[in-house]
């Protein structure tokens, strides 16, 4: 069974910064595009940012376009999500999802995902 | 960006009865190309990640009771659960993935009546 673990969440000041990890295993990893996907306390989801298999293409929400970068270490089955300049709207449960497509594009939609890491911004 | 809109917010149904949840693209995404409808369905118990149900507006994913089903095209999409589960209790959105930036719906909460 595909497995996600993700980890690094955890209380920072507005202005801070957090780097989240996802840990993968049971699939090739580098063969699959990577998404994170957020959620506020008590909201919808919402799309991050995509990053494809290799690396390559990567696509960001503007919410956080220019403060947040998507990474992929391929050696490492690990996805990562550096958070710069955080806001308190950034709170939210933060999920890495993998993409259904099995040609390292992004089809855009997930069929795994990992429990998620609560990033909490506040003073 | 394309605006998904969910209804209802919310819904209560008794058991073994039929449940319907509709969702609404601000504009189409059906790609004329393939004839695809680029719309998943995804339900999330508390406390839990979303669980992708149905793919391409109507593919159930493999392992998914086949009292879901979703249907139609365009921009207007319907969930169903046909006779509806104590287990079912969640919530479900829809997802386009037509075009970037993906989004979802707002959320539809179902609950037994």
């Amino acid at each position: 069974e595909v497995q996600l673990l993700e980890s690094g969440g955890g209380l920072v000041q507005p202005g801070g910064s957090l780097r989240l990890s996802c840990a993968a295993s049971v699939f090739t990893f580098s063969t699959f595009a990577m998404t994170w996907v957020r959620q506020a306390p008590g909201k919808g989801l919402e799309w991050v940012s995509t990053i494809t298999g290799s690396g390559g293409t990567i696509f960001y929400a503007d919410s956080v376009k220019g403060r947040f970068s998507i990474s992929r270490d391929n050696s490492k089955n690990t996805l990562y999500l550096q958070m710069n300049n955080l806001r308190v709207e950034d709170t939210a449960v933060y999920f890495c999802a993998k993409d259904w497509s099995t040609d390292g594009g992004s089809q855009g939609y997930f069929d795994y995902w990992g429990q998620g890491t609560l990033v909490t911004v506040s003073s | 960006d394309i605006v998904m809109t969910q209804s209802p917010d919310s819904l209560a149904v008794s058991l073994g009865e039929r449940a319907t949840i509709n969702c609404k693209s601000s504009q189409s995404v059906l790609y004329s190309s393939n004839n695809l409808n680029y719309l998943a369905w995804y339900q999330q118990k508390p406390g839990q990640p979303p669980r992708l149900l149905i793919s391409w507006a109507s593919t159930r994913v493999s392992g998914v009771p086949d009292r879901f089903s979703g249907s139609g095209s365009g921009t207007d999409f319907t969930l169903t659960i046909s006779s509806l589960q104590a287990e079912d209790v969640s919530v479900y959105y829809c997802q386009q993935y037509y075009a970037i930036p993906y989004t979802f719906g707002q959320g539809t909460k179902l609950e037994i009546k």
